[in-house]
């Protein structure tokens, strides 16, 4: 399978804990997007990177989060002191560079849960 | 500010009839126009896109239709089959398609 892939699909963590997801996007995809999606509502971007390059940053993403892409390749999306109001799917996106750029194609999604 | 926008947040319809999700959006520089479909604890899935250069894309079932000047989009699923039942998504971006902006999505239940 070459899709987006997401590690963990679940977490649950106390507050005030750490907690990391990673994201494989799909092969030669320039391009990686982290979203976080709420019951009810649509995903609300969070930051986006083109290769290494972490080019937006929504200012959703408080101090509390940090995203790296190293080598341009997988990412990796940490949430330091984690609060309640951070439970949520995280969801990672990939998509090319070019003149088919314009769709992302989204993972499984990580589920966080805030206790 | 929520510049895309789904006003109806559910929908049913019966099987073999038409769906019609309907989408808003108040950003002019938005050119090119997405909807995703997804089922519980799945990440969204692409379904259909359409440039603003264009009014209508077909794909299968699954047609969309874009009016410029209304900024108003909509997706038709004809006809509706009750695996179609999932919250579906309108995303927008602009021509450097760095920021993809979602509306809230509308549930759509297809009865048999």
């Amino acid at each position: 399978d070459t899709g987006v892939s997401q590690d963990p699909r679940h977490k649950i963590t106390k507050r005030g804990q750490n907690v990391t997801f990673r994201c494989d996007p799909i092969s030669e995809h320039n391009r990686l997007y982290w979203y976080r999606q709420t019951l009810g509502q649509g995903p609300e971007f969070l930051t986006y990177f083109q290769n290494e390059a972490q080019l937006e940053k929504s200012r959703l993403l408080s101090d509390r989060f940090s995203a790296e892409r190293p080598k341009g390749s997988f990412s990796t999306l940490e949430i330091q002191r984690t609060e309640q109001g951070d439970s949520a799917m995280y969801l990672c996106a990939s998509s090319p560079v070019g003149s088919s750029g314009n769709t992302i194609y989204f993972g499984e999604g990580s589920w966080l849960t805030v206790v | 500010d929520q510049q895309v926008k789904q006003n109806s947040p559910s929908l049913s319809v019966q099987e073999g009839r038409i769906s019609i999700l309907n989408c808003d959006y108040t950003n002019s520089m938005f050119d090119y126009f997405l909807w995703y479909k997804k089922y519980p604890a799945e990440g969204p899935t692409f379904l259909i896109s359409i440039s603003s250069i264009k009014d209508k894309n077909e794909d299968g079932r699954f047609t969309v239709f874009l009016n410029k000047s209304a900024k108003h989009l909509s997706l038709h699923i004809v006809p509706s089959q009750p695996g179609d039942s999932a919250v579906y998504f309108c995303a927008a971006t602009d021509n450097y398609g760095q920021n993809f902006v979602f509306g809230p999505g509308t549930r759509l239940s297809v009865l048999p």
